[in-house]
Order: C-alpha cells, then structure tokens, then sequence
C-alpha cells in the first residue's frame, strides 16, 4: 500500500545549521508529496508541496525536490532558526487521482534548534 | 479570515459514553477532512466530506462517524469509546478537491478514562 517513512527524530540542530530530514515513499501512480509543519499547540500547517517528478518546492528558506527514481521528498534548509523549532510531516496525495483530499502521512520528525 | 474552528479543544470522557465533535471551516471551504493524531500511529485519516457528502472514509470501525451540514460545517461522533480512542483529532478544510493543501485546526483533545 501507499506510505511514507521520516527518518526518526529528535534532530536537534544549533542555529544556523544546515538541516535535512528526510523522507521516502511507497506509492502506486503519481503522488503529490508535501511537507506540513506543526508548531508547538497548533495545528498543522503546509510549508511546500511538489506535485509532480523533479518539481522542487520551497517556502521560508525550505526546499524539497521530487525525486521520482529515488521515491524521495527530503527537507533542506541552509541555516535553521530557533523558530524554526517544530514537527514536520512529509505526506503524499492519493496516487490515482481521484480527486480526493485524503493524505497519507509520515510519522513526524521533531526539530529542535537550540541558540 | 477566520481559520478553522474545532470544539471543544479538550474533553474528559470515561469508557463506553459518547463524543462529538465540531468543526467549523474557513469560510467558503467546502472539503472538510477529519484526522486522528495519536502518539503510536501518527496521523490517520478518517473521512473527507464535501458538499454533505462522505468522500472517503479511513480504515476506522463504525463507531466513528460523521456528517457535514449545508454550510460546509462538520461533526463527527464516536459511540462507545475505548481508552485506544484518546487521541488529538484534527480537522482540516480546503477549498477544492484533490490539491492536498489543507488548513488545520488546532484540535480536539479528547481523553478517555
């Protein structure tokens, strides 16, 4: 079936160090791929999407590319900051196009960047 | 604009009662979507509504349940709960099928004793 596996966390990181979590999946189709990102007491909130193969996605200095050949949607960012100290998802559409809003989700990795 | 409203935000419930919860969309979002956030299994989906009706549904047995009213807000009930229902149940809405961009509430956090 469809999923998706984060490496496990806590990373944590000093400020200004390069991040990266990373982030596979299984999938029959073609996916969109996501990242969300739950800051502490809130609710989840999208930070980039790609939708199809060597799209790259990026939002406040995160970047993440489609990489079809290696099922991968890894999260880089060149210089964290402490607010960026939070939970981030990797997710994928449902595969078929069904036009459902449905997404699968990955276990989350938990960033902690330290001043 | 109003984000998504979810109520209660915390409840106590005890083995066997019943639950509902409540989520209001933003405003003119017509897909509301319902997640389960627990510590073991992350978060899982459990249905998708749209116009009133049931899109989807994940893989959750017939104690959870759900509807949407005319103005695109939601509920969802779960009869006879078990401690294995505690959990952070989360409501998303968007504003087309199928974009995957969904706007989260903050969450109900239901207890179960």
């Amino acid at each position: 079936g469809n999923s998706v596996t984060q490496m496990e966390g806590p990373v944590t990181l000093s400020e200004e160090a390069f991040l990266t979590i990373n982030c596979t999946y299984t999938a029959t189709g073609y996916p969109s791929l996501f990242w969300y990102v739950q800051y502490p007491g809130e609710g989840l909130q999208l930070l980039l999407k790609a939708t199809k193969a060597d799209d790259k996605g990026s939002n406040k200095g995160f970047e993440a590319t489609y990489r079809k050949e290696t099922t991968s949607f890894h999260l880089e960012k060149g210089s964290v900051q402490v607010s960026d100290s939070a939970v981030y998802f990797c997710a994928l559409s449902d595969p078929t196009g069904s036009n459902t809003g449905k997404l699968i989700f990955g276990q989350g990795t938990t960033l902690q960047v330290k001043p | 604009k109003a984000g998504v409203t979810q109520t209660p935000r915390y409840l106590i419930k005890t083995r066997g009662q019943q639950v509902t919860l409540s989520c209001s969309p933003i405003s003119g979002h017509r897909s509301v979507s319902w997640y389960q956030q627990t510590p073991g299994q992350g978060l899982q989906f459990l249905f998708e509504y749209f116009s009133e009706t049931q899109r989807n549904k994940g893989n959750f047995p017939g104690r959870f349940s759900g509807r949407q009213f005319s103005n695109s807000r939601s509920e969802m009930n779960v009869s006879t709960l078990e401690l294995g229902d505690s959990a952070l149940y989360l409501c998303a809405s968007s504003s087309t099928l199928g974009t995957g961009e969904l706007f989260f509430g903050e969450g109900s956090r239901l207890t179960v004793l």
